[in-house]
């Protein structure tokens, strides 16, 4: 089955303590990207990657890293979370037209 | 500043009629438009997408309308149905490569039977 996996689905932390959230998709997809949801703002871009080893910035992407050394995997890295990075995170890949881009399940992220 | 919107407040319909949402745009000139069904706690998926020298598009019991002079995409769900009940979500390319895809606010749809 196609599809895009993120863990953990649901994840408390601290503030300052580092975290990593997982994305995998399983169609070959050049293209994947991280957004965050937020009541009253919608869907807003944090990165975003062409290809492997080709990443940059979206629209929100302070207090965020990624990296893509592997085409089915997009990792998100919180080196230091603040309270302000609690949110609601989807992974989303596509190919390399971007015409129909697949998203994850979301990851809920609060940090206290 | 560069803007989408749709409406933010609910869209309340009866089952069997036709449901219309609105996705306005300022100040982006994009090369594509989508349209994406989201339920409560769950990513969005993809529904339509319609290109700038498109004026319309279909599929099954959806219609979707760009006009970019406008700047403005009406989607339709006729035949509405209580499964329709969601959050519709547009996006825009943005991106200079088409490299961005900015999304709209969404608009929940309720349908009563």
């Amino acid at each position: 089955e196609a599809q895009v996996t993120q863990n953990p689905r649901y994840l408390i932390t601290v503030t300052g303590k580092k975290l990593t959230v997982t994305c995998s998709q399983n169609m070959n997809h050049e293209y994947m990207s991280w957004y965050r949801q937020d009541p009253g703002l919608g869907l807003r871009q944090i990165y975003y990657s062409m290809n492997v080893e080709v990443t940059d910035k979206g629209d929100v992407p302070e207090g965020y890293k990624v990296s893509r050394k592997e085409k089915r995997n997009f990792p998100l890295i919180l080196e230091s979370p603040s309270p302000n990075q609690t949110s609601l995170y989807f992974c989303a890949s596509s190919n390399r037209d971007q015409e129909t881009q697949y998203f994850g399940p979301g990851t809920r992220l609060l940090v206290l | 500043s560069q803007k989408i919107e749709q409406n933010s407040e609910a869209l309340n319909i009866q089952e069997g009629k036709t449901a219309t949402l609105t996705c306005n745009y300022t100040n982006y000139s994009p090369a594509y438009l989508q349209w994406y069904r989201q339920d409560p706690g769950r990513g969005p998926v993809f529904l339509l997408l319609i290109r700038e020298n498109e004026k319309e598009k279909r599929k099954e019991r959806l219609k979707v309308t760009f006009d970019t002079t406008l700047k403005q995409s009406l989607f339709h769900i006729t035949a509405s149905q209580p499964a329709d009940s969601a959050t519709y979500l547009c996006a825009l390319d943005t991106g200079n490569a088409g490299n961005m895809l900015t999304f709209g606010g969404g608009t929940r749809l309720m349908v009563k039977p």
